[in-house]
C-alpha cells in the first residue's frame, strides 16, 4: 500500500534550520511529484509548493519562497524539506502528500523555540 | 490566491442524520475541489476528488457535488466515526488553497 513516512519531530532555535524527510513506499516514486503542506492552528492548511521527483523541479507558493526548499533523492525514494531562518511564526505540522493529494504522510511537528 | 470559505465552522447532528457541509470560492475553481477529513492527531484523508469522485475505500454515505464557485460534502447517514474536520481544498490555480474547515460533532 502507498505509504509516506516522514521524520519525527524538531524543536528548532530561532535563526536556525531544520530538515524533514519523507520516505515513500508502495508505488513507483518517479511518477508523482511531492507536495508540502503546513498545518497550524491559526492559519489552518497552507500549500507549501512541491517537487517533481523524477526531475527535480520545485514549484513553490510565492508566501514560503525563501523559507522552504524542497529537495529529492531518488535513490532512496525520500523527499526532503529544508525551513530556514526560523521564526516562531514557522511552528507548524508539515504534512507531505503524494502529488494526487490522496496520500499523505502522518506529519512532522516542529516548534520553533529559544 | 483564491479564498475557499466553508460553513458551518461547527455543525453538530444527531446519528443517522443527513449533514451537508458547504464550500465557497472566491472565483470559479471548474470542479477542482477536493474533499478531506481529519480525526484528531491524524493527516488529513481524501474522501472525494474532483467535485464527485468517491476515493477507493470511503464509504457511500459521503458524497460531492457543485459547480463553479459553489460546492457541498453530503453525509447521508450520520456515523459516529464520521466525527471529524472536514476540509475543501481547490486545485484548479496556483496556489492550492484549502477552506478553513468544519468541525463535525454528534448531539
Amino acid at each position: 500500500q502507498v505509504q509516506l513516512q516522514q521524520s519525527g519531530a524538531e524543536l528548532a532555535k530561532p535563526g536556525s534550520s531544520v530538515k524533514i524527510s519523507c520516505k515513500a513506499s508502495g508505488y513507483t516514486f518517479t511518477s508523482y511529484y511531492i507536495s508540502w503542506i503546513k498545518q497550524t492552528t491559526g492559519q489552518g492548511l497552507e500549500y507549501i509548493g512541491y517537487i517533481n521527483t523524477g526531475s527535480g523541479g520545485t514549484n513553490y507558493n510565492e508566501k514560503f519562497k525563501g523559507k522552504a526548499t524542497l529537495t529529492v533523492d531518488k535513490s532512496s525514494s525520500t523527499a526532503f524539506m529544508q525551513l530556514s531562518s526560523l521564526t516562531p511564526d514557522d511552528s507548524a505540522v508539515y504534512y507531505c502528500a503524494r502529488s494526487a493529494m490522496d496520500a499523505w504522510g502522518q506529519g512532522a511537528s516542529v516548534t520553533v523555540s529559544s | 490566491d483564491i479564498q475557499m470559505t466553508q460553513s458551518p465552522s461547527v455543525l453538530s447532528a444527531s446519528v443517522g442524520d443527513r449533514v451537508t457541509l458547504n464550500c465557497k470560492a472566491s472565483q470559479n475553481i471548474n470542479k477542482y475541489l477536493n474533499w478531506y477529513q481529519q480525526k484528531l492527531g491524524e493527516a488529513p484523508k481524501l474522501l472525494i476528488y474532483n467535485t464527485n469522485n468517491l476515493q477507493t475505500g470511503i464509504p457511500s454515505r459521503f458524497s460531492g457535488s457543485g459547480s463553479g464557485t459553489d460546492y457541498t460534502l453530503t453525509i447521508s447517514s450520520l456515523q459516529p466515526e464520521d466525527v471529524a474536520t472536514y476540509f475543501c481544498f481547490q486545485h484548479n490555480s496556483w496556489p492550492g488553497t484549502f477552506g478553513s474547515g468544519t468541525k463535525l460533532e454528534i448531539k
